[in-house]
């Protein structure tokens, strides 16, 4: 069984700039989450995704951040403009969540610096 | 609101030596509990969990955690440490009421020594 994937790995932009990072969840994962983790500090949930649907975004920064998953599978994450806290790593999850299996996946993470 | 407390960020223990990485929660009910490593680079990956049946949960790569109501606490242990143990550890919490949200702790990065 594949994964969860995440494009780019790592990624280094100037303050201001935009960026966008990609999720592509275990197959048939109804859940997809997004976390940041801090250098130092445990990955924050950003958003939760049900399906095509938000269950929770109430830790995602919504003037610069924005997220959105196109038909329920796919999901990017985008931050406009960035500020230097914004450097950290940004995981994906996804989970199947039916019955007891609610066990989240992780993907590697792509680690975003902000100079 | 829930929240684990990883005593200790940064643990030190010879090859061969006991493990003891210390996680207390806080909850008004008992909640599910997890423990994740998290190797240089990579995601992170279940250790194991607790979710109301056995108190001893027993996870991947030798490590057991038990699960103390009386002393609100989910330590991870593993009884001989070995190299390949490095790396960073989470304790996490989620509501048992549903919602799947998992609340980190800080982690403590776990070093073993020959």
């Amino acid at each position: 069984e594949a994964g969860v994937a995440q494009s780019p790995r790592y990624k280094i932009i100037e303050k201001r700039q935009s960026v966008a990072f990609w999720c592509n969840p275990i197959s048939g994962h109804a859940t997809l989450y997004w976390y940041q983790q801090i250098l130092g500090q445990g990955p924050k949930l950003l958003i939760q995704f049900q399906n095509n649907g938000v269950v929770d975004d109430s830790q995602l920064p919504k003037d610069r951040f924005s997220a959105e998953r196109l038909k329920g599978v796919d999901s990017t994450l985008k931050i406009q403009p960035a500020k230097l806290e914004d450097s950290a790593v940004y995981l994906c999850a996804s989970s199947l969540d039916q019955g007891y299996s609610y066990e989240q996946y992780f993907g590697p993470g792509t680690r975003l610096t902000v100079t | 609101a829930q929240s684990v407390t990883q005593l200790g960020s940064h643990v030190s223990v010879s090859e061969g030596a006991l493990v003891l990485l210390r996680c207390n929660y806080s909850s008004s009910v008992p909640p599910y509990l997890f423990w994740y490593v998290q190797y240089p680079n990579q995601g992170l990956q279940l250790l194991l969990k607790y979710t109301s049946a056995a108190t001893l949960v027993k996870g991947i790569n030798g490590f057991e955690a038990e699960f103390k109501k009386s002393e609100t606490s989910f330590h991870l242990t593993k009884p001989s440490a070995h190299m390949s143990d490095a790396a960073e550890y989470f304790c996490a919490v989620r509501p048992t009421g549903g919602g799947n949200k998992l609340t980190f702790g800080t982690g403590t990065q776990l070093k073993v020594e020959l």
